[in-house]
């Protein structure tokens, strides 16, 4: 199975912040590489899909990036509706997910 | 839009069989453009996906769980489900069903989610 290592597990941020997460794959998957947000008790929501496409209806806040096997969800301009967790999805093959960030009010 | 929405008995004793059902409205089961997969994550841990199911009732199991699980479809209910059978406790978990968006060789992104259904395995 591909290993998807996200970092950082939570941060604490303040509205208005640049927020940046990290998903790491243990070997070259592409840009076979999806972000979801999730909140509490809801379902998961696609954010990005192959590593940089902005899903319809997603705020233009969030952006993907990919280095490598690095890739990156960042949001600009974090809004009181962007806390939640976030994590990462590889579809390379047998898909496999990160263990998410909790993103928290600061 | 399409949603989904899984449901199922939220106890299962152990060495039984799980079952769940995803009812899918907004959209056909049959299109040939998707694929219907299942999802689960057991509380604190990352989630894992199960399987799929294609309108032409063709499968793929993640190979982790595929001695245990049956993923099939009914059309005329526009549902699919997924049957878990020797379940353990290591099977808790919160079960989600989701669109697929992949194709003949492997799943890609999964969009709607279901808001996934809490099983627990106990006696």
């Amino acid at each position: 199975d591909i290993q998807m290592t996200q970092s950082p597990s939570s941060l604490s941020a303040t509205v208005g912040d640049r927020v940046t997460i990290t998903c790491r794959a243990s070997q070259s998957i592409s840009s076979y590489l999806h972000w979801y947000q999730q909140k509490p008790g809801t379902a998961p929501k696609l954010l990005i899909y192959q590593a940089s496409r902005l899903q319809s209806g997603v705020p233009s806040r969030f952006s993907g990036g990919k280095s490598g096997t690095d890739f990156t969800l960042t949001i600009s301009g974090l809004q009181p509706e962007d806390f939640a967790t976030y994590f990462c999805q590889q579809s390379y093959n047998t898909p496999t997910f990160g263990q998410g960030t909790k993103v928290e009010i600061k | 839009q399409v949603q989904m929405q899984e449901s199922g008995p939220g106890l299962v004793k152990p060495s039984q069989t799980l079952s769940l059902t995803c009812t899918v409205s907004g959209g056909s089961i049959s299109s040939y453009d998707y694929y219907w997969s299942w999802i689960r994550q057991p509380a604190g841990k990352r989630l894992e996906w199960i399987g799929r199911v294609y309108t032409t009732g063709s499968t793929k199991y993640n190979p982790s769980l595929e001695s245990r699980v049956t993923i099939s479809l009914d059309t005329s209910k526009n549902q699919f489900s997924l049957n878990l059978n020797s379940v353990t406790a290591a099977d808790t978990a919160v079960y989600y069903c989701a669109r697929d968006h992949g194709d003949d060789d492997v799943s890609s992104w999964f969009d709607p989610w279901g808001q996934g259904t809490l099983v627990t395995v106990s006696s």
